[in-house]
């Protein structure tokens, strides 16, 4: 069966464009999550999804970021006015569990944003 | 948010050593998860730790859950050279909300 997709896999934004990163789930997992991951660090968490209601958005670094999931699979994180330091990998995440995660989180291999 | 301390940060080993490396957090933690990243790829499970005193394996790679709950350990046996990747530990805070290492990055020369 298919894994999480993201896309697109690459993109390259000009400093105060807008982006939107896509997550496409695994089939009927209820969980998603968003983490966004610098260079040499690792992912650091943005955003938690439980079908479409968005349970925890504490990690989102400003009001720039905005995420949705508005039929309880796909996703878009969608960042206003990019910034040179939203430059990173964005990941996104599934399981099949609700809360409290239980179950093992399935990436993607994640979209990585450059902001020039 | 919560630090998770992973160290060594990198290694460099020959093929057939054995590899350790920990994580400490100064929070307790209820479960321990162990990833490994490879270039351009999202993260993979190796191992879920739920209790504390907890050892589990998974072929050549063991990890324990440590008895105060703030740490953790992953050893790697026999290392080969498909074991090359950086190792996160990882653990859940408030149930949904997942921390990560800085990660150990693993060089292994055949």
């Amino acid at each position: 069966g298919a894994g999480v997709s993201q896309s697109p896999r690459y993109k390259v934004a000009k400093r105060g464009q807008d982006v939107a990163l896509r997550c496409d789930p695994i089939s009927g997992h209820v969980s998603l999550f968003w983490y966004q991951q610098a260079l040499g660090q690792g992912p650091e968490f943005l955003t938690y999804f439980q079908n479409e209601a968005q349970l925890d958005k504490s990690g989102l670094p400003s009001d720039r970021f905005f995420a949705e999931r508005p039929e309880g699979s796909v996703s878009t994180l969608k960042i206003q006015r990019t910034q040179q330091e939203d430059s990173a990998v964005y990941l996104c995440a599934s399981s099949l569990s609700r809360w409290p995660i239980q179950e093992t989180q399935y990436f993607g291999p994640g979209t990585r944003l450059l902001v020039l | 948010g919560q630090q998770l301390n992973q160290s060594p940060q990198s290694m460099f080993i020959q093929e057939g050593e054995d590899v350790s490396m920990n994580c400490t957090s100064s929070s307790i933690f209820n479960t321990w998860l162990w990833y490994k990243q490879d270039p351009g790829e999202g993260p993979v499970l190796l191992i879920a730790l739920y209790k504390a005193g907890e050892l589990t394996s998974n072929g050549r790679l063991t990890a324990q859950f440590g008895i105060t709950r703030k740490d953790s350990f992953l050893n790697i046996s026999a290392s080969i050279p498909s074991d090359v990747g950086i190792y996160f530990c990882a653990g859940p805070y408030n149930f949904n909300k997942f921390y990560f290492g800085s990660g150990t990055k693993l060089n292994v020369k055949p």
